[in-house]
């Protein structure tokens, strides 16, 4: 693809219910991250996968947080019981193998919980 | 937790200025990247750096790396009203693993 896309743009849901956000990451690129950022703050690491498989899920906050990979691109980032304090901007980045690679980012998820 | 500190939080100059911004981290790195942010949206790469590097150059850009301070600095020449924007520092592999980290950012505003 062209870029990193995310779904949606904006997602305003009700405290406690459960949502979805999607990352389509550049095509072929191994490596796909998820971070998450605050108001005036820098981007948070949750997660990042190589291939199908979450290589460091250290960052992710509680066990409200998952997410997957399942065939090695597209990956969904679930977060069950939503709390206020989950409202932020969600991104992904993509980057293709190496250790020098350069990570591109999608345009972000703003979730807002009400 | 973030493993890169950028200096100063914010910077206000005038166009044709010269903006100069640092990064601290804390532990051993592959490589440090560069990354700006409009609008609180994506982040776009500007430049990496890799640990046996100490200098780097793209366009008006100037990358510094020193490893024994840990410690770099971004340096934007003749500065443009459109370099408007958030710079982050991202450290990469090491100590950390091979997940980017960020600081958290140096707001700057550059005015015409």
């Amino acid at each position: 693809g062209a870029g990193v896309s995310q779904t949606p743009s904006n997602k305003v849901t009700e405290k406690g219910k459960y949502v979805e956000l999607r990352c389509d990451p550049i095509s072929g690129h191994t490596a796909l991250y998820w971070y998450r950022q605050s108001l005036g703050q820098g981007p948070e690491f949750l997660i990042y996968f190589q291939g199908t498989g979450a290589a460091d899920d250290s960052g992710l906050p509680n066990d409200r947080f998952f997410a997957v990979r399942p065939e090695g691109s597209v990956s969904t980032l679930k977060i069950q019981r939503t709390e206020r304090g989950d409202s932020a901007v969600y991104l992904c980045a993509s980057r293709a193998g190496g250790r020098f690679a350069e990570a591109f980012f999608g345009q972000g998820t703003r979730l807002t919980v009400v | 937790s973030q493993q890169g500190e950028e200096d100063p939080q914010a910077l206000s100059i005038q166009e044709g200025e010269n903006a100069t911004m640092n990064c601290s981290y804390k532990t051993s790195i592959n490589n440090l990247q560069w990354y700006r942010q409009n609008s609180g949206r994506g982040l776009v790469h500007l430049i990496l750096i890799r640990s046996n590097e100490r200098e780097k150059h793209s366009g008006r850009l100037r990358v510094t790396l020193d490893t024994s301070k840990k410690s770099s600095s971004l340096l934007i020449t003749a500065s443009r009203a459109a370099d408007t924007a958030s710079y982050f520092c991202a450290t990469d592999g090491g100590a950390a693993g091979n997940k980017l980290t960020f600081g958290g950012g140096t707001r700057v505003l550059v005015k015409p």
